[in-house]
């Protein structure tokens, strides 16, 4: 079974920084790129980066408002996905998801981060 | 940036009717190596994850009801409910993962009559 769970979200204040996990097991991590996508409260859906596997570079994509601020990484020994959150802003507040590119995959639960003074 | 646009924004529908959501893209989704349209319907009810139920724009992910069903090609999609139920109230998002940024249209939300 293809389980995704997310952690490390809480409150920050604006400026501060927080890391995401995802672990993800039930699948072969290392081939698959992964996506993190976050939803504000009361509001749709908005993709926010990603970062191919290994095999594919490695590299890594973002959304114009996070570039520059959020670094997404990957440990392929640990099947975990990170997304390190810099300069946090009070927009940035919301549910954190990751997936991976395979469509038919599920999402995990989410991790909520408040970015509030 | 490919944008995602839906419509309609909301729908109520009777117990039993057809539901039909738009998704359209501003630029085609359709891979031509391949022949797969890069398109994803996603469901989501209050305080749960998005759940996948159509992906490559009309197959059906596992588990999910024969009522859904997904279609069109290129720039124009669909997403039909054959005859609604009241456990499908909830918000609707179709996502194109044709290149990044990987972009949502804004949701329908769809509710009973």
């Amino acid at each position: 079974e293809v389980q995704l769970v997310e952690s490390g979200g809480g409150l920050v204040q604006p400026g501060g920084s927080l890391r995401l996990s995802c672990a993800v097991s039930g699948l072969t991590f290392s081939n698959r790129w992964m996506s993190w996508v976050r939803q504000a409260p009361g509001k749709g859906l908005e993709w926010v980066g990603r970062i191919k596997s290994k095999t594919d570079g490695e590299t890594a994509d973002y959304i114009a408002p996070v570039k520059g601020r959020f670094t997404v990484s990957r440990d392929d020994s640990k099947t975990t996905v990170y997304l390190q959150m810099n300069s946090l802003k009070t927009e940035d507040t919301g549910v954190y998801y990751c997936t991976t590119n395979s469509p038919d995959d599920p999402w995990g639960q989410g991790t909520m981060v408040t970015v509030s003074a | 940036d490919i944008v995602m646009t839906q419509s309609p924004d909301s729908l109520a529908v009777s117990l039993g009717e057809r539901a039909t959501i738009n998704c359209k893209s501003s630029q085609s989704v359709l891979y031509s190596s391949n022949n797969k349209n890069y398109l994803t319907w996603y469901q989501q009810k209050p305080g749960q994850p998005p759940r996948v139920l159509i992906y490559w724009a009309s197959t059906r992910a596992s588990g999910v009801p024969e009522r859904f069903s997904g279609g069109g090609s290129g720039t124009d999609f669909t997403l039909t409910i054959s005859s609604l139920q009241a456990e499908d109230v909830a918000v609707y998002y179709c996502q194109q993962y044709y290149g990044a940024p990987l972009t949502f249209g804004g949701g329908t939300n769809v509710e009973i009559k």
